[in-house]
């Protein structure tokens, strides 16, 4: 168990539509960051927050967007969803946002999107 | 831009050896990780190399060349249990975001 909560494990709808993913970093963990992984795909970054502002942007799609709010947790919104979102969305935390030195990330288990 | 190479697929035999390699082209280095990740589940830690060398730890050892964007992941007596993906990963810039290599998926036999 990394420390990491995602919710929800798994989340099944339709073209068109929002859902809300969202994250708890592990305790004490500042910073968090959204991946995404699609089938047979590595993991693709899409942003990172660090104690509620966002630190670095990935090739995050327009219609995606997060936040990180004060109790450090973080939501990742997803609208007028296509078949090709359909993926694993993984949430990491670690305790630093950046530097030279970087920290081990601890990953959720993450949310099944499929979207039909 | 950032580029990370590493091998879609391998097959080794249960008890042996078998090293994954890591190629990598990044503006700035600050680190290289590998995870590993099974099917459908959350990757996790393995190693971290940031200067030049071989760093062991238990079954795995990993070795990193940063004159020649070069690293390996290497698994000793393999177990049926080791078959999975294994991410390269680099960090670099000042954020603390890792860029992943495709991975590369592990199938170890009887």
């Amino acid at each position: 168990d990394s420390g990491v909560t995602q919710t929800p494990k798994h989340l099944i709808t339709a073209t068109g539509q929002r859902v809300t993913l969202r994250c708890s970093p592990r305790s004490g963990d500042l910073s968090v960051y959204w991946y995404q992984q699609s089938l047979d795909q590595g993991l693709q970054f899409l942003i990172q927050y660090y104690n509620g502002e966002e630190r670095a942007k990935g090739n995050i799609l327009e219609r995606f967007s997060a936040q990180q709010f004060p109790d450090l947790h973080s939501e990742l919104n997803l609208s007028s969803l296509e078949l090709g979102d359909s993926a694993l969305y993984f949430c990491a935390s670690s305790l630093k946002g950046g530097g030279a030195t970087p920290g081990e990330l601890f990953f959720g288990e993450g949310s099944r999107l499929t979207v039909l | 831009g950032q580029n990370i190479d590493q091998p879609t697929e391998m097959t080794a035999t249960e008890g042996a050896i078998v090293q994954i390699n890591c190629t990598y082209q990044t503006s700035g280095f600050n680190g290289l990780f590998w995870y590993q990740q099974h099917a459908g589940e959350a990757p996790t830690f393995l190693s971290y190399n940031v200067l030049d060398g071989l760093e062991e730890k238990g079954r795995f050892s990993s070795f990193l060349s940063r004159s020649k964007g070069y690293s390996y992941l290497l698994l000793k007596e393999l177990q049926m249990k080791d078959s999975a993906s294994y991410l390269c990963a680099v960090h670099s810039g000042n954020t603390g975001k890792l860029i992943f290599g495709q991975g590369t998926t592990l199938q170890v036999k009887p």
